[in-house]
């Protein structure tokens, strides 16, 4: 079953927007929760990640909002780039992480 | 630092015929190592994981395996390839903490 679900599925911004993308998880033993960026051809790269203990992590243009109540987690990227058009996937595990599930991707592009 | 490595970068190989992907991980020792397959456009899709030399998980049947004959290294393999094993396969690692990939292998089985 899916454990994380992932949308939108697809998103398409101007230069400068905020795209948001959003993820959802079921099981409350998840308690690690990064995003990976991946350009065409090459594999997942590690963006950043949180824990539950925050509702929030900034880095960079990057920003992580958590809400575990609702068992919610979402990406937001500010001032966003023609740079940044690639696949993010969120992901959750719990603390030994070699039981990480990926949400399915969301493929963005930011038009110039 | 770490490193990850995949070879070969791109395979094509028919209907049938044996498969051998490598992985090996620098500058770590212990590592948990993971197998994924991505298709066309897809989400990532985990095939096996090792904690250790010798212990291979498998998360869903199919015709492939997985050895892990050294410490650092991840082999998948297949006796018989099949149109549907066609994807971007992806090896990882951690310790504690986040997965690292490494860049992949596309296979295209015609």
């Amino acid at each position: 079953q899916q454990q994380v679900k992932q949308s939108p599925q697809s998103l398409i911004v101007q230069k400068g927007g905020i795209p948001i993308i959003n993820c959802a998880y079921e099981n409350t033993a998840f308690d690690y929760f990064p995003w990976y960026q991946q350009f065409p051809g090459k594999g997942p790269a590690l963006l950043i990640a949180i824990r539950p203990d925050v509702s929030e992590k900034k880095e960079g243009r990057f920003t992580i909002s958590f809400n575990k109540s609702a068992k919610q987690f979402s990406l937001h990227i500010m001032d966003s780039q023609p740079g940044d058009s690639a696949t993010y996937f969120c992901a959750a595990s719990t603390h030994n992480n070699n039981d990480m599930r990926f949400g399915a991707g969301t493929r963005l592009t930011v038009k110039p | 630092s770490q490193t990850i490595h995949q070879w070969p970068a791109t395979l094509v190989q028919p209907v049938g015929s044996p498969l051998s992907l490598e992985c090996t991980v620098e500058g770590t020792s212990n590592p948990n190592l993971y197998w994924y397959r991505q298709a066309a456009g897809r989400g990532l899709q985990l095939l096996f994981y090792s904690v250790g030399i010798g212990q291979i998980s498998s998360e869903v049947p199919q015709n492939l395996s997985a050895s892990r004959p050294q410490d650092r290294q991840f082999i998948l393999s297949s006796k018989k390839l099949l149109l549907s094993d066609s994807g971007f396969y992806l090896c990882a690692w951690n310790i504690v903490g986040p997965q690292y990939f490494g860049p992949g292998t596309r296979l295209l089985v015609l």
